[in-house]
């Protein structure tokens, strides 16, 4: 079981605002990262797969960059909407397959 | 709609019972996860199959065993059920166990 950290916990924002959170892991065995969303009595949507140190990935005004060399991978929202509101799942993998660890999450509300 | 079934819906039982909770992987998934939330809790992986056969566990207690058929499709069973098994339990799905996973809507087991 990997050690994954996210932070913050969670986070108010107003609409408009741009944010970011982390994620934190053990560099070491890396496979991939993947980052999540959740929103309230839904089940969690895949936002990202990364695998390689150095990627970036977009999809619209949402971001992701991954350090695997020193364990951690950042998400964007850059003019964060209401609708941005969830929790912010990131989980990285080890090992020959894909054993996954969830962190417990950065907890997004904005505010219009 | 992720394409991933899960059913029952709900699912009240109780103490020291048995129970078993199905998934249907999206078609041209062969890897199923299996993952339970707590309350307060975040994401605990159980177990995952690819085609047939396990491939990670997680923190799955020995209570807990599950398999998935030739058909793709997934089941888990939890029996000697103590009232701490109360929990969401989702089964999520990936094309080949590496990629991104799609969610299932979640089981909800009220362990009395």
């Amino acid at each position: 079981i990997l050690n994954v950290e996210q932070s913050p916990q969670s986070l108010h924002v107003q609409e408009g605002d741009s944010t970011n959170f982390t994620c934190s892991f053990p560099s070491s065995n890396f496979y991939a990262l993947h980052w999540y969303r959740w929103e309230t009595a839904k089940s969690p949507e895949a936002l990202f797969v990364m695998t390689l140190n150095g990627d970036e990935k977009k999809k619209g005004r949402i971001s992701a960059t991954l350090n695997t060399k020193e364990g951690y991978s950042y998400l964007y929202i850059k003019g964060s909407q209401p609708e941005d509101s969830a929790t912010y799942l990131c989980a990285p993998s080890a090992g020959g397959y894909q054993k996954v660890t969830f962190g417990t999450g950065t907890k997004l509300q904005v505010i219009p | 709609d992720s394409g991933v079934t899960q059913t029952p819906k709900h699912l009240i039982t109780a103490t020291g019972q048995r129970v078993t909770l199905r998934c249907s992987p999206r078609s041209g998934d062969l890897s199923v996860y299996w993952y339970q939330q707590s309350l307060d809790q975040g994401l605990q992986f159980l177990i995952q199959y690819y085609n047939g056969e396990e491939r990670a566990k997680g923190n799955i207690l020995e209570r807990f065993s599950a398999q998935q058929f030739p058909d793709l499709h997934s089941e888990l069973n939890l029996s000697s059920l103590e009232l701490g098994d109360s929990a969401l339990y989702f089964c999520a799905s990936s094309v080949d166990g590496f990629n991104e996973q799609f969610f299932g809507p979640g089981t909800r087991l009220t362990v009395l």
